[in-house]
Parts: structure tokens; C-alpha cells; sequence
């Protein structure tokens, strides 16, 4: 059974990085499927931020690209994204998922993490 | 402001069938596939429709997507109250180069 599980700081200061992990299980990185980071601010819909290929490859949201960086760990079985920059506006569920190449979609989600950007 | 444009809730009755539209344009519903999720308060989206209208093994057949040039639309006919949930449609856009949803549609069983 695939999981995937999302870990990081709860809270962070404006003006900071933040820095996620999403640890994989029961499949492996390189299987042949692209992995995304989406986010949720409170009360309000869903936001692509980025996505890397098991190789290496990374594709991100316009919006977000100049304080975004996806990576990979092969050794962990794990990819992380790290956002640069925080403002209030960055508080969100962040999720990481799974892009199923034969769905065309994003089948497998973690439980989400909520990050905070407050002083 | 979303670059797929759904309807902000919709409701019907315990039993009755509804359908939740999602707008696009050519960059991308109409050239790209749609995929639908569900979202319980609280909790993960999960995929209920992959490639405009298929269903990931363990969705009901009571849930069922179309495409029909640059729009969607996400069905669910013998409505429980179980369905109440937030629902989002998404796919690429090829213009923009990013994944996009839309701003999610409130279901609402009466």
C-alpha cells in the first residue's frame, strides 16, 4: 500500500524558509511517477506548487518559481520542497502526492501538514 | 480568482442526482484531461475521476465524469448524505504551464 507522509515545521517567521519532507512508502521513487507538492490556505481551494520527475526534473508553478525548490532523496525515498520568503499569505495545508502518469492525476495524497507564517 | 470556474455550492436531495459543471478554455479542459477529487472537511482530497471519466478501483459507479469541449462535469446520482463534501476539478494547462484546480464546489445534501 502506497503512503506518503508529510513532515516539517508547524509554525514559521515571516521573512523565512520553509522546508518540507514527504517520505514515501510501499513504492519507490523511481518507479516511474512524478511527484508534487499542492497547497490549501484556510477556507479556500487548491494550489499546484510544484512537481519533480524521479530523475530529476522539477516543474513549478510560475507564481511560486523564483522561492521554490523541489528535490529528491533517493537514499530516503523521500522528496522535499523548499519555499523561501514567507509573507502571512503562505499559511496553508501543504500537501505532497503522488502524479499517477496513467491516471494523468494526482491519485495519492498525505494527510497534509498545516504551516503557519506568524511572528 | 481560479482558472477553472465552478459553481461555489449546489445542493439536491437524499437520492436525487446532481451534476457540478467545471469551465475552462482551450489551453486547458479542451486539450488536456480532467480530474476530479473529493474533500471531506478537514481531511485529504481524494481522486474520484481520472482522464475526464474514469474511476480509480473503489469509487462507485454512482460518480461519473464527461468532457465536452473546454468544460466538465462531475455526476453523482443516488445522492447520500455521506456525499456532503467539497469537490474540485483539475487538470494541466498548457498555456500557463501549471497544474490547475478550481475553486471547489460545496455539495450540499438537504
Amino acid at each position: 500500500q502506497v503512503q506518503l507522509q508529510e513532515s516539517g515545521p508547524g509554525l514559521v517567521k515571516p521573512s523565512e524558509t520553509l522546508s518540507l519532507t514527504c517520505a514515501v512508502s510501499g513504492y519507490s521513487l523511481f518507479s516511474g511517477s512524478y511527484w508534487g507538492w499542492i497547497r490549501q490556505p484556510p477556507g479556500k481551494g487548491l494550489e499546484w506548487i510544484g512537481s519533480i520527475w524521479h530523475s530529476g526534473s522539477t516543474y513549478y508553478n510560475p507564481s511560486l518559481k523564483s522561492r521554490v525548490t523541489i528535490s529528491v532523496d533517493p537514499s530516503k525515498n523521500q522528496f522535499s520542497l523548499k519555499l523561501t520568503s514567507l509573507t502571512a499569505a503562505d499559511t496553508a495545508v501543504f500537501y505532497c502526492a503522488r502524479y499517477h502518469t496513467g491516471y494523468d492525476a494526482f491519485d495519492i495524497w498525505g494527510p497534509g501538514t498545516m504551516v503557519t507564517v506568524s511572528t | 480568482q481560479s482558472v477553472l470556474t465552478q459553481p461555489p455550492s449546489v445542493s439536491a436531495a437524499p437520492g436525487q442526482k446532481v451534476t457540478i459543471s467545471c469551465s475552462g478554455s482551450s489551453s486547458n479542459i479542451g486539450n488536456n484531461y480532467v480530474s476530479w477529487f473529493q474533500q471531506f472537511p478537514g481531511t485529504t482530497p481524494k481522486l474520484l475521476i481520472h482522464e475526464n471519466n474514469k474511476r480509480p478501483l473503489g469509487i462507485p459507479d454512482r460518480f461519473s465524469g464527461s468532457k465536452s469541449g473546454t468544460s466538465a462535469t462531475l455526476g453523482i446520482t443516488g445522492l447520500q448524505t455521506g456525499d456532503e463534501a467539497d469537490y474540485y476539478c483539475g487538470t494541466w494547462d498548457s498555456s500557463l504551464s501549471v497544474v490547475v484546480f478550481g475553486g471547489g464546489t460545496k455539495l450540499t445534501v438537504l
